[in-house]
């Protein structure tokens, strides 16, 4: 069975910490993404990767920042975390030639205090 | 910039009646998706729909496509509990590489 793992299922930093969110998949997609979902607002897109060491930005990408050093593994990187930065965090993948839509991993319920 | 619009937000239907969510989009687009989200969980693709009056159906959801008009439907039959879910739909460009995402329909099912 595919899949798009993310390492915690739930977080809780305080403010001004570094934070590392991961996210590995293992059907070899070129693409990764990453996403926050708040109530209302549906998913934002915060950064995504077409491949390895390539990183763009999404619609939020203020106080984040991405990793893609290998091409199953994206990480988000929260330089200094505030508390608007608590909500649910998704990752996902997919093929550049997939119509299957994202895969995505279970989400990281991440609070800041 | 693309944007998503989809209502109503909240939906409470009885068990057994029919409704339909609505999904607007602000840009042309090549494929559109719905997606459910079970609380807790996350999202399971639905359906992809890739061209213009595309028709998909999977048991008690049918989702339909105007590119013309910017808009999907999702349409519920003969509601039953287990369809109690939050459902998002989505859009993107094949040449893209991103998807943006409605806010989201949280539907509650009664008996």
């Amino acid at each position: 069975d595919v899949k798009v793992t993310q390492s915690s299922r739930y977080l809780v930093k305080r403010t001004g910490e570094k934070v590392f969110l991961e996210c590995v998949q293992d059907m070899d997609h070129e693409n990764m993404f990453w996403y926050r979902q708040d109530p209302g607002l549906g998913l934002r897109l915060i950064y995504f990767s077409y491949d390895v060491k390539m990183k763009e930005k999404g619609d939020i990408p203020e106080g984040y920042s991405v990793s893609r050093e290998k091409k199953e593994r994206f990480s988000l990187i929260l330089e200094s975390a505030s508390t608007n930065q608590t909500s649910m965090y998704l990752c996902a993948s997919s093929s550049p030639t997939t119509f299957y839509g994202y895969t995505f991993g279970s989400g990281t319920r991440l609070t800041v205090v | 910039e693309l944007k998503v619009e989809q209502n109503p937000l909240f939906l409470s239907m009885q068990e057994g009646k029919n409704y339909t969510i609505y999904c607007n989009y602000s840009t042309t687009s090549d494929r559109l998706y719905w997606y459910r989200q079970d609380p807790g969980k996350s999202l399971e693709s639905l359906f992809v729909l890739l061209s213009n009056g595309a028709v998909k159906q999977e048991g008690r959801l049918m989702a339909s496509l105007d590119t013309k008009a910017r808009l999907s439907t999702l349409h519920i039959t003969a509601a039953v509990h287990d369809l109690s879910a939050t459902y998002f739909c989505a859009v993107d460009k094949i040449d893209n590489n991103d998807m943006r995402f409605g806010a989201g329909t949280r539907l509650t099912v009664k008996p």
